[in-house]
């Protein structure tokens, strides 16, 4: 049964960045892609981007282009997303979840427990 | 951006009634479409992918239906555990979510 657990909670200064880890235990990492979303308070679900951990390959959703970095290390078997410049409007619990590589399988399951980042000055 | 939308907004209904929630696609997204239950605190959880298929462990009270740009997602008989926030979510053409349906007790 594979199981993804996020870092814990998080509070960042307007400008500064933080990164989230997300490691995967009970399954082959490899065989999947690790995709973020995040949840902003009262709001619904937004995808940032993923990563194909076997290729290292990261795609990003056009609105966090340029600010959000994904990346994987395999022989830990963890992602990591890391949001730079961050502002209020960043305030969000962000999920990571495992993804099917094949294009007829992309559904999100599971997700891990989500991490809380705080903006605030 | 393929846009997904919702409705309702909010459905209230009684505990052991049916529910039908709605997700529509602004284009065509074949059967590349999953649905989603979360409660207050918690990630959300798959419960239907390729439209209408359950994921492992859903009851059978939950059912999908629908391809190409409408979709639904029924609950036959609603449990006190079924009451939470309904996502749509496509994935034909990278990855949008619907606003979410909240489900209420009536």
């Amino acid at each position: 049964q594979v199981q993804l657990v996020q870092s814990g909670a998080e509070v960042k200064k307007p400008g500064s960045s933080v990164k989230v880890s997300c490691k995967a235990s009970g399954g082959t990492f490899s065989s999947y892609t690790i995709s973020w979303v995040r949840q902003a308070p009262g709001q619904g679900l937004e995808w940032m981007g993923r990563i194909i951990p076997i290729l290292g390959i990261a795609n990003y959703a056009q609105k966090f282009q340029g600010r959000v970095t994904i990346t994987a290390d395999k022989s830990t078997s963890t992602a990591y997303m890391e949001l730079s410049s961050l502002r209020s409007e960043d305030t969000a619990v962000y999920y990571c979840a495992r993804v099917g590589i094949a294009a007829a399988s992309n559904w999100f399951d599971p997700w891990g427990q989500g991490t809380l980042v705080t903006v605030s000055s | 951006e393929i846009v997904m939308t919702q409705s309702p907004a909010t459905l209230s209904v009684s505990p052991g009634e049916r529910a039908t929630l709605s997700c529509r696609a602004s284009q065509s997204v074949s059967s590349n479409l999953a649905w989603y239950q979360q409660k207050p605190g918690q990630a959300p959880r798959l419960l239907i992918y390729g439209a209408s298929t359950r994921a492992t462990g859903i009851p059978a009270r939950f059912s999908g239906s629908g391809s190409g740009t409408e979709f639904t997602l029924t609950i036959s008989s609603l449990q006190s555990e079924d009451f939470a926030v309904y996502y749509c979510q496509q994935y034909n053409n990278w990855y949008t979510f619907g606003q979410g349906t909240k489900l209420e007790i009536k």
